[in-house]
């Protein structure tokens, strides 16, 4: 019962290196999603994925990438990264997207990677 | 724009005792609003539901309501326990942009 599994846990860049964050879950959910969390101002998408081969951006997409392979993957590509990319990162999944008339209170959320950019 | 507001940003309560928590959004066109509980340094645990045509959802102590109107929402917590300790964050599934908007959350501390 893995569940959602992000790696690495924590991670220190200096300005300009690049890096990929990994998630990766068991339970054959089309949805999956990436947020950041900083102090004070709650969770934001980055870019989600509502199957394998298809994503989009979310409300803060800049410097990152993303691709969708498989239904179990969906790293997260810091191209260049900077300092107001420090942060703690989440990878969510779920049957169906969150937002929708379909959601059902099954999301699950990795236990975060705690980036730090020098 | 979808705004979530979580006040108070903390609260501390004494073992026992009945809490609301609240969160307030500034647009309607919502399909759904959710309750999550996050740990120290873990990952945030789905808690409630509440579709858009619902008035409330409720798990063992946990009661959350939901008042599109007004754009409101409680999470009620009976009995408060140490165990209880943790950030509360509410999101709404946003029918405008397609996407769960967040709030700050509430740290509750549970004294015992």
């Amino acid at each position: 019962n893995a569940g959602v599994t992000q790696t690495p846990k924590f991670q220190v860049l200096k300005t300009g290196q690049s890096m990929t964050l990994q998630c990766a879950q068991d339970m054959n959910h089309e949805y999956m999603s990436w947020y950041r969390q900083d102090p004070g101002m709650g969770l934001r998408l980055i870019h989600y994925s509502v199957g394998a081969g298809i994503t989009d951006q979310g409300e803060v997409p800049n410097g990152y990438n993303v691709s969708r392979s498989t239904t179990e993957d969906f790293p997260l590509r810091l191209l260049s990264a900077a300092p107001s990319q420090t942060s703690v990162y989440f990878c969510a999944s779920s049957p169906t997207p969150p937002w929708g008339s379909r959601a059902k209170n099954i999301q699950y959320f990795g236990a975060g990677t705690r980036l730090s950019v020098l | 724009k979808q705004e979530v507001t979580q006040i108070p940003a903390a609260l501390s309560v004494p073992e026992g005792e009945n809490l609301v928590l609240n969160c307030s959004f500034t647009d309607s066109a919502i399909y759904n609003l959710q309750w999550f509980r996050q740990d120290p340094g873990k990952g945030l645990t789905s808690l409630l539901l509440i579709q858009s045509s619902q008035r409330e959802q409720t798990s063992g102590r946990l009661n959350a309501s939901l008042d599109k109107s007004s754009g409101r929402s409680t999470l009620y917590i009976a009995a408060s326990q140490p165990g209880d300790s943790a950030t509360y964050l509410c999101a709404v599934g946003s029918s405008n942009t397609g996407k769960l908007i967040f709030g700050q959350g509430t740290t509750l501390q549970v004294k015992p």
